[in-house]
């Protein structure tokens, strides 16, 4: 059970745009920041969006994220087959100070 | 280059410890924490905790308590996770990242490089 919550799966088409939201709390997102990263299983993690919608550097602009209140959303335009994998939220529970993740959304390009 | 290589996977027995290494190199070692995160098959990230290199500091996720410690070596750049009384459910891939503080906060941090991830197998 993740403290963040993201829908299991999402899809959409080659060079559609899909939104992939993140719910939390007052605890965690609504006091907090937001990180975006995105996993291929087998292979390590990558950050794709720090601090609620800045792009780490070689992160192309397809990939936007935003904040509102408890919830965020990533955004992926123009969609590749190569972005298919499992993206997760992350945030920090400032009144416990640890960490927490969003169960993972797999990202299917049909 | 930023690099953290951990160390390779593991077989245990229920109720054994395992302690997976990760090795940085690349960057100022004791100027970035560590935190750790596994992944159970079919399971999405869980943040297992961290350990700040410069003063050995650490924070352990509730679930945790009591069976893991976290601890470096500076002169060998490298952070170890031990986790003891493994459970079948302890069968997980176990990854460490480098932590990069959110600007102008304390205690807020993401994860801008992550090790290849250590494979661990809980079987009898």
């Amino acid at each position: 059970q993740s403290v963040l919550t993201q829908p299991p799966s999402v899809s959409a088409a080659p060079g559609q745009t899909v939104t992939i939201p993140c719910s939390g709390s007052s605890s965690n997102i609504g006091s907090d920041y937001v990180f975006w990263y995105r996993h291929l299983p087998g292979t390590a993690p990558k950050l794709l969006i720090y601090e609620n919608n800045k792009r780490p550097s070689g992160i192309p602009d397809r990939f936007s994220g935003s904040k509102s209140g408890a919830s965020a959303t990533l955004g992926i335009s123009g969609l590749q087959t190569e972005d298919e994998a499992d993206y997760y939220c992350g945030s920090w529970d400032t009144s416990l100070s640890v960490g927490v993740f969003g169960g993972g959304t797999r990202l299917t390009v049909l | 280059q930023v690099q953290l290589v951990q160390s390779g996977d593991e077989v245990k027995g229920p109720g054994a410890s395992v302690t997976i290494s990760c090795k940085a190199s690349g960057y100022t070692f004791v100027n970035y924490g560590i935190t750790w995160v596994r992944q159970a098959p079919g399971q999405g990230l869980q943040w297992m905790g961290r350990i700040s290199p410069f003063n050995g500091n650490t924070n352990y996720a509730q679930n945790f308590q009591g069976r893991i410690t976290m601890t470096t070596h500076t002169s060998t750049t490298t952070v170890y996770m031990n986790l003891r009384s493994l459970r079948s459910d302890d069968r997980a891939v176990y990854y460490c990242a480098r932590e990069i503080a959110v600007t102008g906060t304390v205690g807020i941090y993401f994860f801008d490089y992550w090790g290849q991830g250590t494979r661990v197998t809980v079987s009898s």
